[in-house]
Order: C-alpha cells, then sequence, then structure tokens
C-alpha cells in the first residue's frame, strides 16, 4: 500500500531564515506531487505542482520554491522566511495522467516568529 | 476557471442528528471530477469520495451518502445519524480532466457535533 510522509510535524522559524520540509512517498512509481499550503481560515491553496523528476510547476509567485531530485521525494524551500509563510504545509500525491484524487500527507505546521 | 462554493462555514449539529454540507461547482469542461475531503483536528485530509461528471448515482457508505445534482452543479454530502467522530472540517473539491489533476476546493465547512 501506498504511505506518505512529511517532516517535520512542526517547526518554528525566525523570520529571514531558511526552510526545508521533505515529503516522500512510498509503494508507487511516477507519481504526480503538489504541496498545498492551509493558512489560518482552512482554505487550501496549491502552491506548487510536479509531474515529473525536476519538473515544478508553480502556481502562485512568493517567497517559496520547491524541488523533486528524486521520483518520490518532493521538497519544499525558502531562503528567507516571512512571517506570512505561516501555515499547514500539506503534501499530497495522485496517480499520474489519471484524473483522480489525491492522497495527503499529515502535514507540517510552521510557524514563522 | 474552476470554482467550488461551500456556502456554510461552521454547522453545529446535536448526537444522532442528521447533517447535510452543501458544494456547489462551475466549470466549463463536460468531464470532471468531484470529491469530498475530511480534516479531523489532526489536521491530515482523508479521502471520501470521487465520482466523475457521467455517473449521476446517488451513493451511501455507511452513515455517509451524497447527492450529486448536475443540472443544479450540486454535490451534496449528508452525514446520518451524527457522531462526536464526525467533527471535522469537510471539503468540496472539482478537477477537471486537463490541468495535470489539479483540484480546486471550497472554503471548507466545519462540522460539530455536540454530544
Amino acid at each position: 500500500s501506498q504511505t506518505i510522509h512529511q517532516w517535520p510535524a512542526t517547526l518554528v522559524q525566525p523570520v529571514g531564515s531558511p526552510l526545508s520540509l521533505e515529503c516522500t512517498v512510498e509503494g508507487t512509481s511516477n507519481p504526480n506531487l503538489y504541496w498545498y499550503r492551509q493558512a489560518a481560515g482552512r482554505g487550501l491553496q496549491l502552491l506548487f505542482y510536479s509531474v515529473g523528476i525536476g519538473q515544478i510547476s508553480s502556481e502562485v509567485p512568493q517567497n517559496l520554491s520547491a524541488s523533486r531530485p528524486q521520483d518520490r521525494q518532493f521538497i519544499l524551500s525558502s531562503k528567507k522566511l516571512l512571517l506570512s509563510d505561516s501555515g499547514f504545509y500539506l503534501c499530497a500525491w495522485s496517480v499520474r495522467r489519471l484524473t483522480y484524487e489525491q492522497y495527503f500527507g499529515p502535514g507540517t505546521r510552521l510557524t514563522v516568529t | 476557471a474552476q470554482k467550488v462554493t461551500q456556502a456554510q462555514t461552521e454547522i453545529s449539529v446535536v448526537e444522532k442528528e442528521d447533517v447535510t454540507l452543501d458544494c456547489v461547482y462551475e466549470t466549463r469542461d463536460t468531464t470532471y471530477y468531484l470529491f469530498w475531503y475530511k480534516q479531523p483536528p489532526s489536521g491530515e485530509l482523508v479521502f471520501l469520495i470521487r465520482r466523475n461528471s457521467f455517473d449521476e448515482q446517488n451513493e451511501i457508505s455507511g452513515r455517509y451518502s451524497w447527492n450529486f445534482q448536475k443540472s443544479t452543479s450540486s454535490f451534496n454530502f449528508t452525514i446520518t445519524a451524527s457522531q462526536v467522530v464526525d467533527s471535522a472540517v469537510y471539503f468540496c473539491a472539482l478537477s477537471e480532466t486537463r490541468g495535470n489533476n489539479r483540484l480546486a476546493f471550497g472554503k471548507g465547512n466545519q462540522v460539530v457535533v455536540i454530544p
């Protein structure tokens, strides 16, 4: 069966510090991968998605970047965090080329102070 | 552009009551998919159901049921005989067949089941 991992689970970082969140998927090959942010108020915002190694599409211009160094690894980064980067970050995967459901990881709660 | 509207922000019910969550969507595609997800207090989104635009049959799974009406662009979700464990935020989402499987989420319904 497929499993998706995210770490860390929680993170408190000062403004201006770098960020690296990692997501890995097990039990599937060639997945689509996604990063979402959920700010206070519940709405889910798609940040990045990837259909393959090294292929990243950005949905919203911002302070963040994403990379996919391996087929089942997706990394969200920032060089300098802003207060507005605080939120709950969710990674998700789906079967490639099919418009089916996405499966979400447990999330990382980021607080920028 | 695709859009999903969940008008009710927070709904409180007493345990064992039924609760219905409304979802209205907009899309120009003739082929699309609709989803419901549950987000309990732990935060992880749990997939509940997928429905494609060509299948308007209603579905029942235990205490959950879904009513898809293409004529009114709605995909409503009912929890029958609610329980405290149903307390969560519920999201409706839409995906068109184009667009790399991107999901457009509604803002969610916060359901609070009072014991």
